[in-house]
C-alpha cells in the first residue's frame, strides 16, 4: 500500500524556518517525482515545487522561489521542504504529492497519491 | 502560466441527479493533460481524472472526464451521497506551476 506521511508542521513566527519531511513507503521512492502542493485555510490547492527522481531537478512557484529548498533522499525513502523566511501567507497546509505513472509508462504531473498534509502556521 | 477557471462556484444538487462540472483554461493545455480530483473536509485531494477523460483507478465509472484544448468537464452521472464535496481541476501540460481552478463545491440541494 502506498504511503506518504508529512511531518514537522507548527507554529513559527514570520522570518523563522522549518523543515517538513514527507516519508513514502510501499513504492520504489526513487523512480518517481514528487511535489509538494499547499491550501490556505479554506483555500484552493497551490503548486508549490518539485523534483525529479534523482535530486538534480527542482523547480519552485515564485512565490517560494529563494526561500524553499526542495530535496530527497532516497536512501530514505524521504522527500523535504527546507522553508526559510517564513511569511503569514505560507500558512497552509502542506501536502506532498506523487505523480502518476499512466498505463503507458509515462510519469505526467497528475497526483495520484497526497499525504494527509502536515499545518504550517506563521504567525507571531 | 495558465489560468483555469471553474464554474460554478457552488452547485446544488440531488443525489441520482448528473453533475455537471466546467473548467476553462485561459489557454490551450498542452496534450489535454487536465487532472479532476474530490477533496472531502479534512482530507487529502483524490485523484479522478487525468488525461482529460481518462479515470484513475479505483474511481466508480459514474465519473467521467471529457473535453480538449480550453474547455473541460466533468461529469457524475446519478450522484451519491459520498460524491458531494469539493472538485478541482488542475493543468500539468505545460512547465510549472501546474495550476489548478478554484473549485467547484458540490452540495446537497
Amino acid at each position: 500500500e502506498v504511503q506518504l506521511v508529512e511531518s514537522g508542521g507548527g507554529l513559527i513566527q514570520p522570518g523563522g524556518s522549518l523543515r517538513l519531511s514527507c516519508a513514502a513507503s510501499g513504492f520504489t521512492f526513487s523512480n518517481y517525482w514528487m511535489h509538494w502542493v499547499r491550501q490556505a485555510p479554506g483555500k484552493g490547492l497551490v503548486w508549490v515545487s518539485r523534483i525529479n527522481t534523482d535530486g538534480s531537478t527542482t523547480t519552485y512557484a515564485d512565490s517560494v522561489k529563494g526561500r524553499f529548498t526542495i530535496s530527497r533522499d532516497n536512501a530514505k525513502n524521504t522527500l523535504y521542504l527546507q522553508m526559510n523566511s517564513l511569511r503569514a501567507e505560507d500558512t497552509a497546509v502542506y501536502y506532498c504529492a506523487r505523480v502518476l505513472i499512466t498505463p503507458a509508462g509515462t510519469s505526467v504531473g497528475a497526483y495520484h497519491y497526497w499525504g494527509q498534509g502536515t499545518l504550517v502556521t506563521v504567525s507571531s | 502560466e495558465i489560468v483555469l477557471t471553474q464554474s460554478p462556484g457552488t452547485l446544488s444538487l440531488s443525489p441520482g441527479e448528473r453533475a455537471t462540472l466546467s473548467c476553462r483554461a485561459s489557454q490551450s493545455v498542452i496534450s489535454n493533460y487536465l487532472a479532476w480530483y474530490q477533496q472531502k473536509p479534512g482530507q487529502a485531494p483524490r485523484l479522478l481524472i487525468y488525461g482529460a477523460s481518462s479515470t484513475a483507478t479505483g474511481i466508480p465509472d459514474r465519473f467521467s472526464g471529457s473535453g480538449s484544448g480550453t474547455d473541460f468537464t466533468l461529469t457524475i452521472s446519478g450522484l451519491e451521497p459520498e460524491d458531494f464535496a469539493v472538485y478541482y481541476c488542475q493543468q500539468y501540460g505545460s512547465l510549472p506551476p501546474y495550476t489548478f481552478g478554484q473549485g467547484t463545491k458540490l452540495e446537497i440541494k
